[in-house]
């Protein structure tokens, strides 16, 4: 079946500091792959998408690349913002399934 | 910001109660979802609709109910609640192509007691 495992928290990182937060899939057919942000009491708001291998999505900094060869799409920003703190969920999309990851809690500390 | 809105916001009931949460989206999408998240669980889909009339199950549908009479409504309904179903539960809208991207409504939490 259609999964996603991402990476567990929670992640604390100072302010400036690289973020990887890693993420692989299982599917059938060729899923579109996605990150979404979660922000304290809200509900999720896609960060940034990718449809096919190799395409490259990126948004308020941060990119994520499809890998086909390793299932994978993990998601880098070069430098963390106190304001990124958020809970972040891979997800993704085949046939009209749509799977989520367990979501990774970031804190960034000033 | 899509127009989803999700009433009531927060919710507590009994055990055996019947509980129903709104989803009203202003954006004329085809397709909206209901979905729950649980910690270390993520989002898993209970029930999705494709049409007015039209739904189907998702991943974790035993114990729910949907209904779709008109396009911006979405009604999830628990028939006789209980606390493993004490969650917080999130309305999702996505077009043209079914389940690509996905915008997501506030949220409504649900205690059940």
């Amino acid at each position: 079946g259609n999964s996603v495992t991402q990476m567990e928290g929670p992640v604390t990182l100072s302010e400036e500091a690289f973020l990887t937060i890693n993420c692989t899939y299982t599917a059938t057919g060729y899923p579109s792959l996605f990150w979404y942000v979660q922000y304290p009491g809200e509900g999720l708001q896609l960060l940034l998408k990718a449809t096919k291998a190799d395409d490259k999505g990126s948004n308020k900094g941060f990119e994520a690349t499809y890998r086909k060869e390793t299932t994978s799409f993990h998601l880098e920003k070069g430098s963390v913002q106190v304001s990124d703190s958020a809970v972040y969920f891979c997800a993704l999309s085949v046939l009209n399934d749509m799977r989520f990851g367990a979501g990774t809690r970031l804190t960034v500390k000033p | 910001d899509a127009g989803i809105t999700q009433s009531p916001r927060h919710k507590v009931t009994e055990t055996g109660t019947p509980v129903t949460l709104r989803c009203h989206q202003t954006e004329n999408h085809r397709y909206m979802y209901w979905y729950r998240q649980d910690p270390g669980h993520g989002l898993r889909l209970i029930h999705y609709s494709y049409g007015v009339k039209d739904t189907d199950k998702g991943e974790v549908s035993d114990g729910y109910s949907v209904s779709r009479s008109k396009t911006e409504d979405f009604l999830l309904t628990l028939e006789s609640a209980t606390s493993s179903q004490t969650s917080v539960y999130f309305c999702a809208i996505s077009e043209p192509r079914g389940a690509d991207t996905q915008y997501f409504g506030p949220g409504t939490r649900l205690t059940v007691l």
